[in-house]
């Protein structure tokens, strides 16, 4: 029940394209869903957060939409360039983010 | 920028030998936490630490783990008796406040091989 699962594990995406990544959980407690971006020999940042009482938030380029009743929650990536190329890892809590429950991440590559 | 520093980057240790990974969180923050990833896996939960004590820990986080806070600054990660299955990158963050209230900032990783 503490899963979150993340789809897909890979994706191309052509420069200028709209990336989508997805997440399910079934911990109706958790109550706070961050996405982290990591590149190959650093730890994740943070990206993006939302809390389950709006069903979008935006900042910049990202956007998660969230979904409370599918306990579904994705990040788009519009106008995606090479520099977005990185693993992309959603997360979850249900005590304000002490300890996140992630998922299995997805590695994004963005062609030129 | 202050950021969440961590040694060594990469350590090589036999089975069964001591092992302590150092942190030093960003300095007004008041919550430190361990993460570890295995190649290729997710990252997961290992511990959080707030006022010199455990505050939550993971299956993982067995008698063979333990965390210190030694002084103001260091915040360290010590595994007794390590087993090969320990190899993973070790990750220390800090966060000023609990999680959603204050970002958890990720130091760069320790990579722990044990052979």
């Amino acid at each position: 029940q503490q899963q979150v699962k993340q789809s897909p594990q890979s994706l191309i995406v052509q420069k200028g394209g709209i990336s989508i990544i997805n997440c399910a959980y079934e911990n109706t407690a958790f109550d706070y869903f961050p996405w982290y971006q990591q590149f190959p020999g650093k730890g994740p940042a943070l990206l993006i957060a939302i809390r389950p009482d709006v069903s979008e938030k935006k900042e910049g380029r990202f956007t998660i939409s969230f979904n409370k009743s599918a306990k579904q929650f994705s990040l788009h990536i519009m106008d995606s360039q090479p520099g977005d190329s990185a693993t992309y890892f959603c997360a979850a809590s249900n005590n304000a983010g002490n300890m996140l429950t992630f998922g299995g991440g997805t590695r994004l590559m963005v062609k030129p | 920028e202050p950021e969440v520093t961590q040694t060594p980057s990469h350590q090589v240790t036999q089975m069964g030998q001591e092992v302590i990974l150092r942190c030093v969180p960003i300095s007004n923050h008041l919550y430190f936490y361990w993460y570890r990833q295995i190649l290729g896996q997710k990252v997961e939960f290992l511990v959080s630490f707030y006022n010199n004590e455990i505050s939550e820990k993971s299956e993982i986080f067995d008698d063979q783990f333990s965390v210190e806070r030694p002084d103001g600054s260091n915040f360290t990660l010590k595994i007794r008796s390590t087993k090969l299955e320990d190899s993973a990158m070790y990750f220390c963050a800090s966060s000023p406040g609990q999680g959603g209230t204050g970002e958890l900032f990720f130091g760069e990783g320790s990579r722990l091989t044990v052979l």
